[in-house]
C-alpha cells in the first residue's frame, strides 16, 4: 500500500510567514498528488492538484511542488483565513490514501 | 454550479446498518466517478471506496469490503453509501466527493457537506 507522510503535524506561524509542508509517499507516486485545506466543521476544499496545479480560485500565495515522492505545499504569505488543517492525497493505481495532515496555527 | 448535498446525521447502534445519499447537481452525473471519505471526530481523512454511476461498478478500501455497498439512481443524479455490522469506531462525518480524471489530472475536485453518522448503544 503506499502511504503517505506529511511533516510537520502542527505548525505556528506569524501573519505574513512564508509555510512549507512536505508530504513523501514511500513509493513513487509520479505527479499524482492533490492537496486539499479543511477548516473546523467544513468539508475539505481542493487547492492543488497534479502536485503543482492551483485550482480555479485559489489564491495564488499557494503553490505546489514535487514529484516522485516528496511533494511540497507552500504558503507564500501566511494569512489570517489559513488557519486550517492541510493533507496531502495520492491518485495513483486505483488508490487514493490520505497523509494524517498538517494542523497550520496562527501566531 | 456543481453541487453536491447529501443526507442528514445518523444515530445508530452497534450491528446495525447504516445509508448515507449524496445528490449531484449541476453536471452530467454518469459522467464522473463519486468517491466516498469519512473523518472520524479529531481524526484525519479516510478513504472509502467509489463508484462508477455509468455502470455501478464500484471499489473500496480493503478494511471496508464485505461491509460497504455502494449504489446509485441516476433517475434524480444521487449515490449511496451503506455500511452494515456498524461498530463504534464507524462513527465519523462520512462525505461524498466527485472525482475529476480529465487528462489525468486526478483530484477530488467537489464535496458534499458530510454527514455526521453516530454509533453507539
Amino acid at each position: 500500500d503506499i502511504q503517505l507522510t506529511q511533516s510537520p503535524s502542527f505548525l505556528s506561524a506569524s501573519v505574513g510567514d512564508r509555510v512549507t509542508i512536505t508530504c513523501r509517499a514511500n513509493q513513487d507516486i509520479s505527479s499524482y498528488l492533490a492537496w486539499y485545506q479543511q477548516k473546523p466543521g467544513k468539508a475539505p476544499k481542493l487547492l492543488i492538484y497534479a502536485a503543482s496545479t492551483l485550482q480555479s480560485g485559489v489564491p495564488s500565495r499557494f503553490s505546489g511542488s514535487g514529484s516522485g515522492t516528496e511533494f511540497t505545499l507552500t504558503v507564500s504569505s501566511l494569512q489570517p483565513e489559513d488557519f486550517a488543517t492541510y493533507y496531502c492525497q495520492q491518485l495513483n493505481h486505483y488508490t487514493w490514501t490520505f497523509g494524517q495532515g498538517t494542523k497550520v496555527e496562527i501566531k | 454550479q456543481v453541487q453536491l448535498v447529501q443526507s442528514g446525521a445518523e444515530a445508530k447502534k452497534p450491528g446495525a446498518s447504516v445509508k448515507v445519499s449524496c445528490q449531484a447537481s449541476g453536471y452530467n452525473f454518469i459522467a464522473y466517478y463519486m468517491h466516498w471519505v469519512r473523518q472520524a471526530p479529531g481524526q484525519g481523512l479516510e478513504w472509502v471506496g467509489w463508484i462508477n454511476p455509468r455502470t455501478g461498478d464500484t471499489g473500496s478500501a480493503q478494511k471496508f469490503q464485505g461491509r460497504v455497498t455502494m449504489t446509485r439512481d441516476t433517475s434524480i443524479n444521487t449515490a449511496y453509501i451503506e455500511l452494515s455490522s456498524l461498530r463504534s469506531d464507524d462513527t465519523a462525518i462520512y462525505y461524498c466527493a466527485r472525482f475529476e480524471s480529465k487528462w489525468e489530472l486526478f483530484c477530488f475536485d467537489y464535496w458534499g457537506q458530510g454527514s455526521l453518522v453516530t454509533v453507539s448503544s
